[in-house]
């Protein structure tokens, strides 16, 4: 059982590239989150999916689309990478216990663009 | 002005001291609580889930609200060295499908031997 995974580790990007972030869960969990973490802002909802075949927007999501390709997979992608997008990418996703809800979140993809 | 306010540190404090983390909010709105813990260069992780005002332990771990004063805390008594991380706070409006989180910006902690 990996829980969240996050492809790549680390990715340097110049300005105007575009990339996809990859996100998998194995935990048969329903609902998925991308989160960009930032010095001194903390953690930022950018989309989410509550299902699949759904997505949401969260408070930062200009500059990104998302796909939820099916229940496991759900990734993040820059068209045209900005330097105001070089941040700590975080995947999520959502196990409920009772009423308890816990968010399970993978190892981070680190991206400096250029 | 952010929902939620969370002071940065970093704190330092001794091995074995208490150690009182705290958060504020403006949104009278959010109903459940959380605190997370996160190591360096690794993802958050959960440590304590609370939705009622009061008190709630968990071993070495008390987390505390008061909504009407819009105000959590994170006790951590006999504090380790492996304690040092940083700490958000996060909480949310309702419970339901998918539900969004609102983070503090996580206060660093360091605990010396």
């Amino acid at each position: 059982n990996a829980g969240v995974t996050q492809t790549p580790k680390f990715q340097v990007l110049k300005t105007g590239q575009s990339m996809t972030l990859q996100c998998a869960q194995d935990m048969n969990h329903n609902s998925m989150y991308w989160y960009r973490q930032d010095p001194g802002m903390g953690l930022r909802l950018i989309y989410y999916s509550a299902s699949e075949g759904t997505t949401d927007k969260g408070e930062v999501p200009n500059g990104y689309n998302v796909s939820r390709l099916n229940k496991r997979e759900f990734s993040l992608r820059l068209e045209s990478a900005a330097p105001s997008q070089t941040s700590v990418y975080f995947c999520a996703s959502t196990r409920w216990e009772g009423s308890q809800e816990t968010q399970y979140f993978g190892p981070g993809t680190r991206l400096l663009v250029l | 002005q952010k929902e939620v306010e969370q002071d940065p540190g970093p704190l330092s404090v001794p091995e074995g001291a208490i150690v009182s983390l705290n958060c504020t909010y403006s949104n009278s709105a959010f109903q459940y609580f959380m605190w997370y813990r996160q190591y360096s260069r690794k993802g958050p992780e959960l440590l304590m889930y609370t939705y009622s005002s009061g008190n709630k332990e968990d071993g070495r771990f008390t987390a505390q609200v008061d909504k009407s004063s819009k105000y959590i805390s994170l006790f951590i008594r006999d504090s380790q060295p492996s304690d040092s991380a940083t700490y958000l706070c996060a909480m949310k409006r309702n419970t339901g499908t998918a539900s969004k989180l609102t983070f503090g910006t996580g206060t660093r902690l360091q605990v010396t031997l």
